[in-house]
């Protein structure tokens, strides 16, 4: 069963630290979106890439957020320095151009800083 | 930007069928709709898309009427374990020139 996987599934942090959010996407897909949740602002999207390519992340905080993809089987997420607003969920998707509305999410990453 | 506007929450009972609603009065031609469902502590589910008319699987219907300002998403005979966050979204698959925006969603309560 085919799925994409999340790593850390929870992380705990103090103010200022680095932390890195890994995305391993389904096997042959070939777009990967990251999404933020938080009870405030609901599901956004942080940045999309196709073909290992950054399209869109016009949603992420550019002076502490950066998103790549190294390879096509390893997406991260990097937040430096963290501050306790980006206390959240972080999800992962990945899918197929053509078809960018069907997106299979991870179970997430869940943050918090201190 | 093609918004959509979803009652924020729903109560039903077990073995009801529900339809829930969604407006999209600025959908654009090239748009499908397309429904996700959320349950607590874990990520959106893809459920159904359609362009048009009715498009049904083994989750759930997806009524669309001719002018497509607005979408049905049926489930038959609810469960308990349909208890979820709904989430409606409309835009250009292959040339999605619009933020994928899913909103409030619509908190199904399903009891006993």
């Amino acid at each position: 069963d085919a799925r994409v996987t999340q790593t850390p599934r929870h992380k705990v942090t103090e103010m200022g630290q680095e932390v890195t959010m890994r995305c391993q996407p389904i096997l042959g897909h070939n777009t990967v979106f990251w999404y933020r949740q938080t009870m405030m602002q609901g599901l956004e999207l942080l940045a999309y890439f196709r073909n290992r390519a950054p399209l869109d992340d016009s949603g992420m905080p550019k002076d502490r957020f950066s998103a790549e993809m190294p390879d096509a089987t390893l997406a991260t997420l990097k937040i430096q320095p963290s501050e306790p607003r980006d206390s959240a969920v972080y999800f992962c998707a990945s899918g197929l151009s053509g078809l960018l509305y069907i997106q299979y999410f991870g179970a997430g990453t869940r943050l918090s800083v201190l | 930007l093609a918004k959509t506007t979803q009652p924020i929450s729903m109560d039903s009972y077990e073995g009801q069928e529900v339809n829930i609603t969604c407006s999209h009065n600025n959908i654009a031609t090239n748009d499908y709709i397309t429904w996700y469902q959320q349950f607590p502590s874990q990520g959106p589910r893809f459920i159904i898309q359609g362009y048009k008319t009715k498009v049904t699987n083994e989750v759930a219907s997806l009524f669309i009427p001719a002018d497509r300002k607005s979408s049905t998403l049926s489930l038959p005979r609810v469960s308990l374990s349909d208890t979820a966050v709904y989430y409606c979204l409309v835009g250009d698959p292959v040339y999605n020139f619009n933020k994928f925006y899913f909103g409030s969603g619509t908190k199904l309560n399903v009891k006993p």
